[in-house]
C-alpha cells in the first residue's frame, strides 16, 4: 500500500507570496492532519480534516488556512507569507478521526521563505 | 493544557549500549500513546500503545505503557548507530481541539556513536 505523499518537496518562496502545499493520504485514510516543524518549536499543530470537514484547529492565524476534497487528499494554503514561515510542513493520515488510530506521516514539504 | 514530556532531551551512547527513552503526559481525553522516529526526514511510527502493562515489541526495540502513572518508555537494546534519530512521543486525544489530535513531545535526540 503507497504511503502519504505530499507535493512538492521543495518550495523556495519570497515574502507575501502565497503557496498551496498538497497532501494525498494513504488509500482509505480519511482523516488528513497538518503540522509545522521548526526546530525552535519541533511539531506544532494546524488543522485536521475528516469527510471534508475542518475538525480541529491549531493557533495559527488566519493567513494558514487548508481543505479537504472528497478523495481525502488535503491541501493548506499559506498567504501573505512572511519568514517565520519557513518550515517543514508535514501531515499524517489516519483511518479516522480520533484515536485510537495510527497516523502515518508523509515526507513533508520543506518550504523557505526569503 | 494538555502536555506530553519526554526525557531526557538528548543522549550520547556507544554502540551495544542499551538506552531507555522516557514519556510522561498529562491529556484530559486520552486514548493511546505513539512513539516515532524521525531521521532528517518525517517521522516513521514505531508503535502504538493503548493498554497497560503490555510490552510491544519490534526487534531491538520496545515499549510499555503505565496508564496509571501517566507514561511510557521507549527502550532499545544493543544499539546501533543507524538508530541515531530524534525520537517522538505522542499523546493521542480523543477529541483534539487546538492541540489537535497528537499532542507531541519536544522529543530525545539520541546519539549512537560506534
Amino acid at each position: 500500500k503507497a504511503g502519504v505523499t505530499q507535493t512538492p518537496r521543495y518550495l523556495i518562496k519570497t515574502r507575501g507570496q502565497q503557496v498551496t502545499l498538497s497532501c494525498s493520504p494513504i488509500s482509505g485514510h480519511r482523516s488528513v492532519s497538518w503540522y509545522q516543524q521548526t526546530p525552535g518549536q519541533g511539531l506544532q499543530f494546524l488543522f485536521e480534516y475528516f469527510s471534508e470537514t475542518q475538525r480541529n484547529k491549531g493557533n495559527f492565524p488566519g493567513r494558514f488556512s487548508g481543505r479537504q476534497f472528497s478523495n481525502s487528499r488535503s491541501e493548506m494554503n499559506v498567504s501573505t507569507l512572511e519568514l517565520g514561515d519557513s518550515a517543514l510542513y508535514l501531515c499524517a493520515s489516519s483511518l479516522y478521526q480520533g484515536g485510537p488510530y495510527e497516523q502515518y506521516f508523509g515526507p513533508g514539504t520543506r518550504l523557505t521563505v526569503t | 493544557e494538555d502536555k506530553v514530556v519526554q526525557s531526557p532531551l538528548s543522549l550520547v551512547v556507544h554502540e551495544g549500549d542499551t538506552v531507555t527513552l522516557n514519556c510522561s503526559y498529562e491529556v484530559t481525553n486520552f486514548r493511546s500513546l505513539l512513539w516515532y522516529k524521525q531521521e532528517k526526514k518525517a517521522p516513521t511510527f514505531l508503535f502504538m500503545l493503548t493498554s497497560s502493562g503490555i510490552e510491544k515489541k519490534s526487534g531491538r526495540l520496545s515499549s510499555i505503557l503505565d496508564k496509571k502513572e501517566l507514561f511510557s518508555i521507549l527502550n532499545i537494546t544493543a544499539t546501533q548507530t543507524g538508530d541515531s534519530a530524534v525520537y517522538l512521543c505522542a499523546a493521542q486525544d480523543d477529541y483534539g481541539g487546538s492541540q489537535g489530535n497528537l499532542i507531541f513531545g519536544k522529543g530525545t535526540k539520541l546519539s549512537v556513536k560506534p
